[in-house]
């Protein structure tokens, strides 16, 4: 199992410019989050989902979308991205359902915007 | 609001010491703490949790509620214990939403 894996690993973009981070998890999971990471700072939630066409925003929301088409798969997008969304992407996956589970975390997207 | 605190971004101690990592945390309801721990080129992955009064790899954690604090501690540190380690709370219930610390790293001298 491969557990949770990201594309790409690394991108630099234009301020501006759109992409989209993909996120997949092969352990069945229910749950899926997103996370952003800035030096000096602990990893903050910017959306969570329960399930499949489930979303929820988590702390830092603002300047993301998110799809979650199926339940392997997660995607983050940023519309138009600023320099202020560097930063390193964390996708994890959990069970699902009861307070306390592990998370799952994938290897990270580094995203710098220039 | 609820935060998390780890007032150490670096410890370091030598083989065989004590280690005592901090976290403090601000939650107005019922608390539900992690440890997580990312070694070198490896995933962030789960320590441990307060719920399970679990040791992993020699470390404890307790929550005093009283304090407000979560600290993991472990008797003798080992080299291999070299790592990043990030405090959590969950807050969010069953959607296990997370807020983190802004980590400590643990450097174990030979």
């Amino acid at each position: 199992n491969a557990g949770v894996t990201q594309t790409p690993k690394f991108q630099v973009l234009k301020t501006g410019q759109s992409m989209t981070l993909q996120c997949a998890q092969d352990m069945n999971h229910n749950s899926m989050y997103w996370y952003r990471q800035d030096p000096g700072m602990g990893l903050r939630l910017i959306y969570y989902s329960a399930s499949e066409g489930t979303t929820d925003k988590g702390e830092v929301p603002n300047g993301y979308n998110v799809s979650r088409l199926n339940k392997r798969e997660f995607s983050l997008r940023l519309e138009s991205a600023a320099p202020s969304q560097t930063s390193v992407y964390f996708c994890a996956s959990s069970e699902g359902g009861a307070r306390g589970e592990t998370q799952y975390f994938g290897p990270g997207t580094r995203l710098l915007v220039l | 609001a609820q935060r998390v605190t780890q007032p150490e971004k670096l410890l370091s101690v030598f083989k065989g010491a004590p280690v005592e990592l901090k976290c403090n945390y601000s939650y107005s309801g019922s608390p539900e703490l992690f440890w997580y721990v990312q070694y070198s080129r490896q995933r962030l992955q789960l320590l441990l949790r307060h719920i399970s009064r679990e040791s992993i790899k020699g470390f404890t954690a307790d929550l005093n509620k009283g304090e407000t604090s979560f600290h993991l501690k472990k008797p003798f540190a080992q080299e291999e214990d070299s790592a990043m380690y990030y405090c959590a709370l969950n807050y969010g219930g069953a959607t296990n939403k997370l807020i983190f610390g802004t980590g400590t790293l643990l450097a174990v001298q030979p």
